[in-house]
């Protein structure tokens, strides 16, 4: 069983387009956090989340964290063809070693 | 800083072969960690360390071992390869603060066992 369910699993929009991404879990985090990936490279991070309904802005990206800080979302304003890659969630557990990541949406933006 | 290092970035093995896949990182962490990524999927985790003699299995250890010997390095030993271990490989290291937590990846090793 996988602790952090992303959707959708792939994606492909057109250039300008708008999109969220959702993490879900019925575990409680004490933070969260947003990667993305790009082909042969390892994750970047893009935003840690750690008070539940909290909501950070990245220029085009804005990260909520949920009120039970049970989930999270990413939603893209107008994407770009510069936004296509792997998007990761990942989860820090009070007292956890360890993060635990989502599935994982694959975004493909069409120009 | 060079973050993450890991070589080799691609290697073929045959079954039953054994080899090392090196982890180096320069920015004094104490946690490290071994991922593997199957295509278009998610990480999972294979081991992990929060510091130096210190070691632990996470959701995939099957097959790999693991030591960690210093700060800077944590290599990842399979000793029989076999095909289910086709795939990549991403060591990361963690900065882990009361405020600010991010985990850095190394570029990868792409394996393949035929």
């Amino acid at each position: 069983t996988q602790l952090l369910e992303q959707s959708p699993q792939f994606l492909s929009i057109q250039e300008g387009e708008n999109l969220t991404v959702y993490c879900n879990s019925s575990s409680v985090f004490s933070s969260l956090q947003w990667y993305r990936q790009e082909p042969g490279e390892g994750p970047v991070l893009l935003v840690t989340v750690v008070t539940g309904g909290e909501v950070k802005k990245l220029k085009r990206l804005t990260f909520q964290f949920g009120d039970a800080r049970k989930d999270s979302s990413l939603h893209i304003t107008a994407a770009q063809p510069g936004d296509t890659g792997l998007y990761l969630c990942a989860g820090l557990q009070t007292g956890a070693n360890n993060l635990f990541f989502g599935t994982g949406t694959r975004l493909t933006v069409i120009p | 800083n060079a973050g993450v290092t890991q070589t080799p970035k691609f290697r073929i093995l045959k079954i039953g072969q054994s080899m090392t896949l090196q982890c180096t990182q320069d920015m004094n962490h104490n946690y490290m960690y071994w991922y593997r990524q199957d295509p278009g999927m998610g990480l999972k985790l294979i081991y992990y360390s929060v510091g130096a003699g210190i070691t632990d299995k996470g959701e995939v250890p099957n097959g790999y071992n693991v030591s960690r010997s210093t700060t800077e390095d944590f290599p990842l030993r399979l000793e029989l390869a076999a095909p289910s271990q086709t795939s990549v490989y991403f060591c990361a290291s963690f900065r882990r603060g009361a405020s600010y937590n991010e985990q850095f990846f190394g570029p990868g090793t792409r394996l393949t066992v035929l």
